[in-house]
């Protein structure tokens, strides 16, 4: 069953703790990203990687880390310097294109719902 | 940056009438518009997308227009179904970067 798999769907935490959502594609995929999905405000980009080893800020990389050991995983960790932390997050992946084209269709995952309480 | 407008907020039409998304976006470089659809709790999908070398691309009920001149976009649905009730995305990339900017979203309610 090919796909992106992001975990945990729902997760609370307390102020002041960082915490990490995982995310994982077995699509083979070069390119994935993070977003971050608030009501109203459509999908603002945190992070994103095209390559193992590689990863470049979004539009809203404060208070937010990522790493990409593996291509199949894209883990973010919001820490305790995210001021508003609460919100659905989503991971994505695609194939990089070539030529005039850069960007392929973005597989999302499910979501993770993160609550600071 | 890349800057995508996306109107109306929220959008409330009768089974079998028409709906239609507008969006526009600021940098004139970029050449690829996908428009994905998000139904209640689940993912973001890809319904449909266009390239800068085209006007208009049709898939069944539903279409979308480009016009480069004016750097605005829209999606169009004849015929419109209860299932069709979600929130649709516009997005815009250009080809030095590999990423999307997406427009705000728009609350479709189709009322049977």
């Amino acid at each position: 069953d090919g796909g992106i798999t992001q975990s945990p769907k729902y997760l609370f935490r307390k102020e002041g703790q960082n915490v990490t959502l995982s995310c994982e594609q077995n699509l083979n995929h070069d390119a994935m990203y993070w977003y971050r999905q608030d009501p109203g405000q459509g999908l603002r980009l945190i992070y994103y990687s095209q390559i193992v080893n590689d990863f470049q800020k979004g539009d809203i990389a404060e208070g937010y880390s990522v790493s990409r050991e593996k291509k199949e995983s894209f883990p973010l960790t919001v820490t305790s310097a995210q001021k508003n932390p609460t919100a659905f997050y989503l991971c994505a992946s695609s194939i990089i294109q070539g030529g005039s084209f850069n960007t392929g269709e973005l597989f999302f995952g499910e979501g993770s719902r993160l609550t600071v309480l | 940056g890349e800057n995508v407008e996306q109107h109306p907020s929220t959008l409330s039409v009768q089974e079998g009438d028409s709906a239609v998304i507008k969006c526009t976006y600021s940098d004139s470089a970029s050449n690829y518009f996908p428009w994905y659809k998000q139904e209640l709790g689940k993912r973001p999908q890809l319904i449909i997308d266009i390239r800068s070398n085209v006007g208009e691309k049709k898939d069944q009920r539903i279409a979308v227009t480009l016009n480069k001149t004016a750097k605005h976009f829209s999606l169009h649905i004849t015929e419109t179904q209860p299932e069709d009730s979600a929130v649709y995305f516009c997005a815009a990339s250009n080809p030095l970067k590999s990423t999307l900017t997406f427009g705000k979203g728009t609350m479709l309610l189709v009322s049977p």
